[in-house]
């Protein structure tokens, strides 16, 4: 699975779209991103998943530029309980089942 | 539809002693995954049974560490002895057997907490 490079943290206000960026530099052909939420003392959850150019649902939406080199996870006015980790991963997944590879994550911060 | 289920949520243990953790996944789903944090690290990857079998258990960090599957539904992990360095969250993940078209979207559970004195 490709390495990703997301940002250690970020802040934001209630009712700010926050937009974090995961770098992919070396994502193959058959790659697709993932990211995954994960809130205190639960199991991560799926988010949204893209292969290129934008992918949107009633959560967030998910930018993929021409290269797929990086991507950008945008949440549309964040509220308080959008404050999570947020984690970017990069894997052909459309295997018969494959082993998730989690980075540090981005943790970010909401407040009021 | 219910969730991806763990039990206990939180085990404590001498060190020593034997564990067991066990994972009621989705159902119909034939992925079965393991993973766990350690304090201050990433989630890892444990193992990955397809039904009853193991389809990967490259993660499984030494022969103290059983997994099982039998009939294909819930899994169980075991650890015997547990050592200091087990603690961590547990955390079991399900999802469908993949096809040629699909992607394997990880449905995880809430985790179970070992702490091993």
């Amino acid at each position: 699975l490709a390495k990703t490079t997301q940002p250690i943290s970020m802040d934001s206000y209630e009712g700010q779209e926050v937009n974090i960026t995961c770098s992919h530099n070396n994502i193959a052909t058959n790659d697709y991103i993932t990211w995954y939420q994960q809130f205190p003392s639960q199991g991560p959850r799926f988010i949204i998943q893209g292969y290129k150019t934008k992918v949107t649902n009633e959560v967030a939406s998910l930018f993929i530029p021409a290269d797929r080199k990086s991507s950008t996870l945008s949440l549309p006015r964040v509220s308080l309980s959008d404050t999570a980790v947020y984690y970017c991963l990069v894997g052909a997944f459309n295997q018969a089942g494959t082993a998730l590879i989690f980075g540090k994550g981005t943790t970010l911060s909401v407040s009021s | 539809e219910a969730g991806v289920t763990q039990f206990p949520s939180h085990s404590v243990i001498e060190k020593g002693q034997t564990v067991t953790l066990r994972c009621d996944p989705i159902s119909g789903h034939d992925n079965l995954y393991w993973y766990r944090r350690v304090m201050g690290k990433e989630i890892k990857f444990l193992l990955h049974f397809v039904k009853e079998s193991k389809q990967d258990e490259s993660g499984m960090p030494n022969n103290r560490f059983l997994a099982e599957r039998t009939g294909g539904t819930y899994s169980t992990l075991k650890v015997q002895p547990a050592e200091l360095e087990d603690s961590g969250v547990y955390f079991c993940a399900s999802s469908l057997l993949a096809g040629a078209s699909s992607t394997d979207t990880q449905y995880f559970g809430p985790g179970t907490r070992l702490t091993v004195l």
